[in-house]
């Protein structure tokens, strides 16, 4: 199965509000961790990234915050908008010699009005 | 718009028979990725083309295989159908083997009847 998971498969919030997504994964010895967001009709889209050399990292309205002592892994988005609906993937990759990307399984972000 | 293209939109097609997904990724743009989603499974990660060379293997059937051209451009052939093929096909470009960011085109989606 997959070791990249998700904790909740649906998260609804208030516009305004923030929004917190959260990731497990298992192996320890992954260095970078994506998150990717997937709107209806198209494909996944780069948001973040971070390095298992940091434990926060900040871009525009999201944060992403890494504790590698329990393997987890959120996404913050600050204001949560109409067009932040959409399903969330977080993804690690497992080796630096190997540049697979393993995705979790996705979690749907419902925003209400 | 991420600059993958990916022909075509739609598919649909029998069971037993062969198509072929074509891939166009962003200039520039060396690595390319094949992923399958579907609804139980997620994003599963199929194959990887570097500059022409295969460069890693996922959760890809024996009755489907990739070729990336010279011109960097890659097609994904699928053989053999089964109803359970039926999926969305994704592929992700990015600039080097070891990049980390995959910018992903708008998918193929297959259905097998």
């Amino acid at each position: 199965g997959e070791s990249v998971g998700l904790h909740l498969p649906t998260l609804s919030v208030q516009e305004g509000d923030n929004s917190i997504i959260n990731c497990a994964y298992s192996n320890s010895a992954s260095d970078y961790f994506i998150w990717y967001k997937q709107e209806s009709g198209k494909g996944p889209q780069f948001i973040i990234d971070i390095r298992s050399n940091m434990d926060k990292r900040q871009g525009q309205r999201v944060t992403v915050l890494l504790n590698k002592t329990v393997k987890h892994l959120s996404l913050q988005i600050a204001a949560t908008q109409p067009g932040d609906s959409a399903v969330y993937f977080c993804a690690e990759n497992r080796a630096v010699w190997d540049d697979k990307i393993i995705f979790g399984k996705g979690t749907r972000l419902h925003i209400l009005p | 718009d991420s600059g993958v293209t990916q022909t075509p939109k739609h598919l649909i097609t029998a069971t037993g028979q062969r198509v072929t997904l074509r891939c166009s990724p962003r200039s520039g743009d060396l690595s390319v990725y094949w992923y399958q989603q579907s609804l139980d499974q997620g994003l599963q990660f199929l194959i990887q083309y570097y500059n022409g060379e295969e460069r890693a293997k996922g959760n890809i059937l024996e009755r489907f295989s990739a070729q990336q051209f010279p011109d960097l451009h890659s097609e994904l052939n699928l053989s053999s159908l089964e109803l359970g093929d039926s999926a969305l096909y994704f592929c992700a470009s990015s600039v080097e083997v070891d990049s980390d960011t995959q910018y992903f085109g708008p998918g193929t989606r297959l259905t097998v009847l």
